[in-house]
C-alpha cells in the first residue's frame, strides 16, 4: 500500500526565507509526483508535476525534485512571500493491480510573515 | 477559460435525501475522478472515469456512485446520505489518465445532517 508523508505539518517562515517542503512515499514504482497548493476554502491548484522518468521541475521560484529510488521529493521556495501561505500537498500516482490510483500527503500548512 | 466547474458550492442535507453533484470540464479530458477532503485523512478518491461509459472505484466508493455518459460530465450521486459523507469534495480532470497532470474544481461542501 502506498503511503505519502509530508513534513513538517506547519511551517512558519519570515518573507524573503527560501525554504524546503517535504514529500516521501513508501513505493518507487509511480507514474509521476504532483505538487499543489490549497488556500483556505479553495480547491487546488497545480504547481509541479513530476515524471517518474524526470529528476526535477522548476516554475518560476518554485523548483521540485523527485529521487524515486528513496521515496522522496522535495519543493523547494526561494524568496518567499506573504502570497506563498496555503497548505502544499503532494499527490503520488501509481499503478496498483491495473488500476490507476493516486495517494495524497496531508500536505504541509505554510505561513510567511510580513 | 480552462476549467472544472462543480455545483452546488454548498450544501446542507438530511439523512436519507438523494442528492447529485455536478461537475463538468471543457478540456475535453478523458479522465475524471471525484475526491473527498476530511481533517487529519487528507483527500482520498472515490471514484474515476478514464473514459465514457467507463467507471472504476477508487479507494473509498461506499455510499456513491458516478455515471460517465457524456466526455464533459461526472456527476456524483449520493443516493442516501449519512452524517460520515459529511465531507468536502473536489472534482478533477487530465488529459488521459494519472500520467498526465490533474486540475481540480473548486470543491462542494456537504452537510448531512
Amino acid at each position: 500500500k502506498q503511503e505519502v508523508t509530508q513534513i513538517p505539518a506547519a511551517l512558519s517562515v519570515p518573507e524573503g526565507e527560501n525554504l524546503v517542503l517535504n514529500c516521501s512515499f513508501t513505493d518507487s514504482a509511480i507514474y509521476n509526483l504532483q505538487w499543489f497548493r490549497q488556500d483556505p476554502g479553495k480547491g487546488l491548484t497545480s504547481l509541479l508535476l513530476i515524471q517518474s522518468s524526470q529528476r526535477e521541475q522548476t516554475s518560476g521560484r518554485l523548483n521540485a525534485s523527485l529521487d524515486k529510488s528513496s521515496g522522496r521529493s522535495t519543493l523547494y521556495i526561494a524568496a518567499s512571500q506573504p502570497g506563498d501561505s496555503a497548505t502544499y500537498l503532494c499527490a503520488v500516482s501509481f499503478d496498483s493491480g491495473g488500476y490507476q490510483k493516486v495517494t495524497f500527503g496531508i500536505g504541509t500548512k505554510l505561513q510567511v510573515i510580513p | 477559460e480552462a476549467q472544472v466547474t462543480q455545483n452546488p458550492r454548498y450544501l446542507i442535507t438530511v439523512t436519507g435525501k438523494k442528492l447529485t453533484v455536478t461537475c463538468s470540464q471543457n478540456m475535453n479530458h478523458e479522465y475524471m475522478s471525484w475526491y473527498r477532503q476530511d481533517p487529519g485523512l487528507g483527500l482520498r478518491q472515490i471514484y474515476y472515469s478514464m473514459n465514457v461509459e467507463v467507471t472504476d472505484k477508487g479507494d473509498v466508493p461506499e455510499g456513491y456512485k458516478v455515471s460517465r455518459k457524456e466526455k464533459r460530465n461526472f456527476p456524483l450521486i449520493l443516493e442516501s446520505p449519512s452524517p460520515n459523507q459529511t465531507s468536502l469534495y473536489f472534482c478533477a480532470s487530465s488529459l488521459d489518465g494519472l500520467a498526465y497532470e490533474q486540475f481540480f474544481g473548486p470543491g462542494t461542501r456537504l452537510t448531512v445532517l
